[in-house]
């Protein structure tokens, strides 16, 4: 079955930039999109198609596409985007799969 | 306001059988696919399955580990799309969303409900 692979964690210091990557064999053909989650939240959109930022997201957010592989970049992390973040996307089959999640540590 | 309310988790025995609720509001839910996620406590996003609107027959997906067990429908009068799971593992013990790409241009899951806990649990 398809996967979707990111790094558990990701810690940053308040101000700094965060990354993080998810990896997947189909992702040069099909769209990624990210979510937040906060603890006992329901997850929020914050990129979709790879790259596009939904209304109401902070500029900071951003993300981007390079083969196999896509980044969420966080710049100017700030206290309250300390979350779990997922990355999803699709192999083509109709069904959707979600990346592990990282852990984003704003230390 | 756009939003979905889900009910009727609860404590449920192995082997037996539990439906879950998702109601919409503030939209037209008919014109929408919804779907179901899940999240065992401590763990990722796990998809679960979608029925798609009227408009596009209505027809069920499921993931690999529910499908035979579990059953997605919708009645679009009540704007309320059910999960009814049967032949429940304690493996299934999560917090179970529903979602739906709202906004056309997002393409993705835009609204999503609070959740509602299963536990499986003898």
């Amino acid at each position: 079955s398809y996967e979707l692979t990111q790094p558990p964690s990701v810690s940053v210091s308040p101000g700094q930039t965060a990354r993080i990557t998810c990896s997947g064999d189909a992702l040069p053909k099909q769209y990624a999109y990210w979510y937040q989650q906060k603890p006992g939240q329901a997850p929020v959109l914050v990129i979709y198609k790879d790259s596009e930022r939904p209304s109401g997201i902070p500029e900071r957010f951003s993300g981007s596409s390079s083969g196999t592989t896509v980044t969420l970049t966080i710049s100017g992390v700030q206290a309250e985007d300390e979350a779990d973040y997922y990355c999803q996307s699709t192999d083509s089959s109709e069904t959707w799969v979600f990346g592990g999640g990282t852990k984003l540590t704003v230390l | 306001e756009v939003q979905l309310v889900e009910s009727g988790g609860g404590l449920v025995q192995p082997g037996r059988s539990l439906r879950l609720s998702c109601r919409g509001s503030g939209f037209t839910f008919g014109d929408y696919v919804m779907t179901w996620f899940r999240q065992a406590p401590g763990k990722g996003l796990e998809w679960v399955g979608f029925i798609r609107s009227k408009a596009y027959g209505g027809t069920t997906e499921y993931a690999a580990s529910v499908k035979g067990r579990f059953t997605i429908s919708r009645d679009d009068s009540k704007s309320i799309a059910y999960l009814e799971m049967n032949s429940l593992k304690t493996e299934d013990t999560a917090v179970y969303y529903c979602a739906t790409p709202y906004d056309p241009n997002y393409d993705a899951f835009d609204i999503w409900g609070q959740g509602t806990m299963v536990t499986v649990s003898s």
